[in-house]
């Protein structure tokens, strides 16, 4: 199984302080997608990094990809309350089947 | 922003009857998607769909499930002879090419009873 497995399971922070969610995957991979879910709300995507990236950026937002070591960060700087969600990696090997994590559970504190 | 949009959002239904999930994709996208997510589980993938037939299906997708796209704009998931198991929320998404970000509705909770 391709399936991502995200890690911490649940991370509780302080407002303003920053958040690293981490990914492994187990086979090659096209592109490597976070996606955020809100309570009882579908997924939001909110970044993609290509196989042959290792860094990206999108506005508080960073995720690097290893892809010797099959795993991925998603760093969220300066977190808000509003960021309080779950957060999934998702990953392709190839065509339109793609493998969610198990997510880990952010809860940033006011 | 164009939305992929789910009904009915909560669905009811005795174990043995078939249900429809239906899910109207943004309108320029060319492939479609079910997920699955039972409660406090993962998201699970079921199928993926392009011109008019199945791309890939997952082992979860059998003869139960089955996918449709009646008009222009509708995405249909059935599911036959529900069980208990089928109890969860099933998300459509949709994307305008393969291995793109896709956009998810706010999906259908189903519970079987």
């Amino acid at each position: 199984s391709q399936q991502g497995e995200e890690d911490p399971q649940a991370l509780s922070i302080q407002e303003g302080e920053n958040a690293t969610m981490n990914c492994s995957y187990k086979t090659s991979i096209n592109n490597l997608q976070w996606y955020r879910q809100n309570s009882g709300r579908g997924l939001v995507h909110l970044i993609l990094i290509r196989s042959n990236e290792r860094e990206k950026h999108s506005g508080r937002l960073r995720v690097t990809l290893d892809t010797s070591k099959k795993s991925s960060s998603l760093l969220i700087t300066a977190s808000r309350a509003a960021d309080t969600a779950s957060y999934f990696c998702a990953t392709d090997a190839n065509g339109n089947q793609f493998y969610f994590g198990t997510g880990t559970s952010l809860t940033v504190i006011p | 922003e164009p939305e992929v949009t789910q009904t009915p959002s909560h669905q009811v239904t005795q174990m043995g009857q078939e249900v429809i999930l239906r899910c109207v994709p943004i309108s320029n996208h060319l492939y479609f998607y079910w997920y699955r997510q039972i409660l406090g589980q993962k998201v699970e993938f079921l199928v993926s769909f392009y011109n008019n037939e199945i791309s890939e299906k997952s082992e979860i997708f059998d003869d139960q499930f089955s996918v449709e796209r009646p008009d222009g704009s509708n995405f249909t998931l059935k599911i036959r002879s529900t069980k208990l198991e089928d109890s969860a929320m099933y998300f459509c998404a949709s994307s305008a090419v393969p291995n793109q970000p896709q956009h998810f509705g706010d999906g259908t909770r189903l519970s079987i009873l």
